[in-house]
């Protein structure tokens, strides 16, 4: 199976909540990368979290990590109609391999 | 001003034919890479280059050869298509290995 598992496989707010979506990995990473990917588009990057990190913020996105447990958080605060996406972690394989992988990613819907 | 392009958008082409899709970066990225999405958003990679030598190749069947001319570009050659090569097959570079990674638009391939 692959590095990345992400949970929930989909979530359905309404705008103005907080919408929180978790990745499970397996081996050790270097970093873990969180990307939305909007209908029929491309991955367009969020935030990186190296491994010796364990929270990083960016504008209404915090991304934790816990390499203890090999899990990652993304929290989308204040959501809002335009947050409607589907959201992947993405990982390395640790050590010198750098073979990203993803997850099946959580599929958000925000309800205006 | 697009970072990374593919062409085509769409391609639908019958069993067995063989054929083509074109990335190019103008980032200035010395690496690039090809991922295929299933119908279930499953992101999978299948090669990677790193200044136009071969360095990730995921167990991808021999019918897909990749193709990298310069740094900036990656193509994808594909042989007697089948109809489970159906799916969307995105291009994306990186400035190293381990680095946020620039997605194309993606090619959705349908076989018949």
């Amino acid at each position: 199976s692959q590095q990345g598992e992400e949970d929930p496989q989909a979530l359905s707010i309404q705008e103005g909540e907080n919408a929180t979506m978790n990745c499970s990995y397996k081996t050790s990473i270097n970093n873990l990368q969180w990307y939305r990917q909007n209908s029929g588009r491309g991955l367009v990057h969020l935030i990186l979290i190296r491994s010796n990190e364990r929270e990083k913020h960016s504008g209404r996105l915090r991304v934790t990590l816990d390499t203890s447990k090999k899990s990652s958080s993304l929290l989308i605060t204040a959501s809002r109609a335009a947050d409607t996406a589907s959201y992947f972690c993405a990982t390395d394989s640790g050590g010198g391999s750098y073979i990203p992988t993803f997850g099946r990613g959580t599929s958000l819907i925000v309800h205006p | 001003d697009t970072a990374v392009s593919q062409t085509p958008k769409y391609l639908v082409t019958q069993m067995g034919n063989d054929k083509s899709i074109k990335c190019e970066q103008n980032l200035g990225h010395d690496t690039m890479y090809w991922y295929k999405q299933d119908s279930k958003k499953f992101l999978k990679i299948m090669f990677s280059y790193n200044n136009k030598e071969l360095i990730i190749n995921e167990t991808v069947p021999n019918r897909f050869s990749p193709k990298s001319p310069d740094k900036a570009h990656l193509n994808l050659h594909i042989n007697s298509l089948e109809l489970g090569d159906s799916a969307v097959y995105f291009c994306a570079s990186s400035s190293g290995r381990t680095d946020t990674q620039y997605f194309g638009p993606g090619t959705r391939l349908t076989v018949l």
